[in-house]
């Protein structure tokens, strides 16, 4: 079936690095967008990066942009975020989601989502 | 672009009808509205896109609408399971964006 599996979370130090991974499965990972969307403790969604099928476009929000990198390999069927420069307000649950279909160009939502894999930043 | 949603909170009988409320800082295009619905402890779920299509699955009670900077999620008939935060997002083809959420109680 459809499926997202987040991994890689786990408690680190403000200022440390972290990668996190997202196995695809049960679709042609390389026909979509793949995007990261974070939810802090009790708070709501943030989008944090979105990745083409290609690479050729990725896009940051502001909140993270400088310090987190989105990367993707097609023939692992997986999308990555290494995060850097940690600080305390990115603990969050980190999802996966799939993004725009890049066959037909079109846009029907984020309609796969992961688990999430829970990020803490602290010391 | 900023999504505003309200009310914050909503508290409605079973078989009662919920109209929620998303409202953008700039027109945004039909195309990218799109709202989700999170239940307590599990990870969003597309529930409309392109501002008035039903995703894959999705109860008929559910229903998007609107255009430019005013949209509604209608939920139709509230069941118990409905009991969720919904969240409208938009993309502008540099980011996306998500509004804050409305929680929808069941009395």
């Amino acid at each position: 079936q459809v499926q997202l599996v987040e991994s890689g979370g786990r408690l680190v130090k403000p200022g440390g690095s972290l990668r996190l991974s997202c196995a695809a499965s049960g679709f042609t990972f390389s026909d979509y967008y793949m995007s990261w969307i974070r939810q802090a403790p009790g708070k709501g969604l943030e989008w944090i990066s979105d990745i083409s099928s290609s690479t050729n476009t990725i896009l940051y929000a502001d909140s993270v942009k400088g310090r987190f990198t989105i990367s993707r390999d097609n023939a692992k069927n997986s999308l990555y975020l290494q995060m850097s420069s940690l600080r305390a307000e990115d603990t969050a649950v980190y999802y996966c989601a799939r993004s725009q279909d890049a066959v037909t160009n079109q846009y029907y939502g984020m309609n796969v989502w992961g688990q999430g894999t829970t990020v803490t930043v602290s010391s | 672009i900023v999504l505003t949603q309200s009310p914050g909170t909503l508290s409605l009988s079973p078989g009662e009808r919920a109209t929620l409320s998303c409202r953008a800082s700039q027109s945004v295009s039909t195309s990218y509205l799109t709202w989700y619905q999170q239940k307590p402890g599990q990870a969003p779920r597309l529930l409309i896109f392109g501002a008035s299509r039903r995703a894959t699955g999705i109860p008929d009670r559910f229903s998007g609408s609107g255009s430019g900077t005013d949209f509604t999620l209608t939920i139709s008939r509230l069941e118990p399971e409905d009991l969720a935060v919904y969240y409208c997002q938009q993309y502008d083809g540099s980011s996306f964006t998500f509004g804050p959420g409305t929680k929808v109680e069941i009395k």
